[in-house]
């Protein structure tokens, strides 16, 4: 079963706001990982934070995690068509080392 | 996707016949790991290898079996393909397995099986 569910599944907007996707988890983890997929590729690794943090900022990428809620945001700020692209969260699960992705989020960025 | 290679990256083929995917690192990485992707499951684990020798099953590793005797190359078979296989497949390598786990994926190989 997966572990990290995103919402939305898809995600329409103009270039220049912001857009932000959640991912909800089931069971305990030692951190959260964000990967983007351009369409016909492979997944690149954007940002991981870990279990004991809170938010976490790179570029126009912000993070944030709930352990207690057992939830994470991704907001990319000041989007650009070049974000078009699926955002997955995938979740390092504490017991197994595992990392187990969600379904993603398909954002557009309309120019 | 620089350090991971996978081939074939297109592959068609018929019901029944086996099929075995390819995954060449670089890198040196001791973890290497295989998932499918399908519309509506995201990425799942399919096997992962911790070591030359020593693989371990993922959520859907039935229909499938892995070898890795060399550390650059981990394969993919399916002894016999059936048409619930049609996906896209992936190849993923990390250096660390719990702790801060970060994959570094290749470009996919897409399998039809008809």
């Amino acid at each position: 079963s997966q572990q990290g569910e995103e919402d939305p599944q898809a995600l329409s907007i103009q270039e220049g706001e912001n857009a932000t996707m959640n991912c909800s988890y089931k069971t305990s983890i030692n951190n959260l990982q964000w990967y983007r997929q351009n369409s016909g590729r492979g997944l690149v690794h954007l940002i991981l934070i870990r279990s004991n943090e809170r938010e976490k900022h790179s570029g126009r990428l912000r993070v944030t995690l709930d352990t207690s809620k057992k939830s994470s945001s991704l907001l990319i700020t000041a989007s650009r068509a070049a974000d078009t692209a699926s955002y997955f969260c995938a979740t390092d699960e504490s017991n197994t080392g595992k990392l187990i992705f969600g379904q993603g989020t398909t954002l557009q960025v309309k120019p | 996707d620089a350090g991971i290679t996978q081939s074939p990256r297109h592959k068609v083929t018929e019901t029944g016949t086996p099929v075995t995917l390819r995954c060449h690192q670089t890198e040196n990485h001791r973890y290497m790991y295989w998932y499918r992707q399908d519309p509506g499951h995201g990425l799942r684990l399919i096997h992962y290898s911790y070591g030359v020798k020593d693989t371990d099953k993922g959520e859907v590793s039935d229909g499938y079996s892995v070898s890795r005797s060399k550390t650059e190359d981990f394969l993919l078979t399916l002894e016999s393909a059936t048409s619930s296989q049609t996906s896209v497949y992936f190849c993923a390598i990390s250096d660390t397995f719990s702790g801060a786990n970060v994959l570094t994926f290749g470009a996919g190989s897409r399998l039809t099986v008809l």
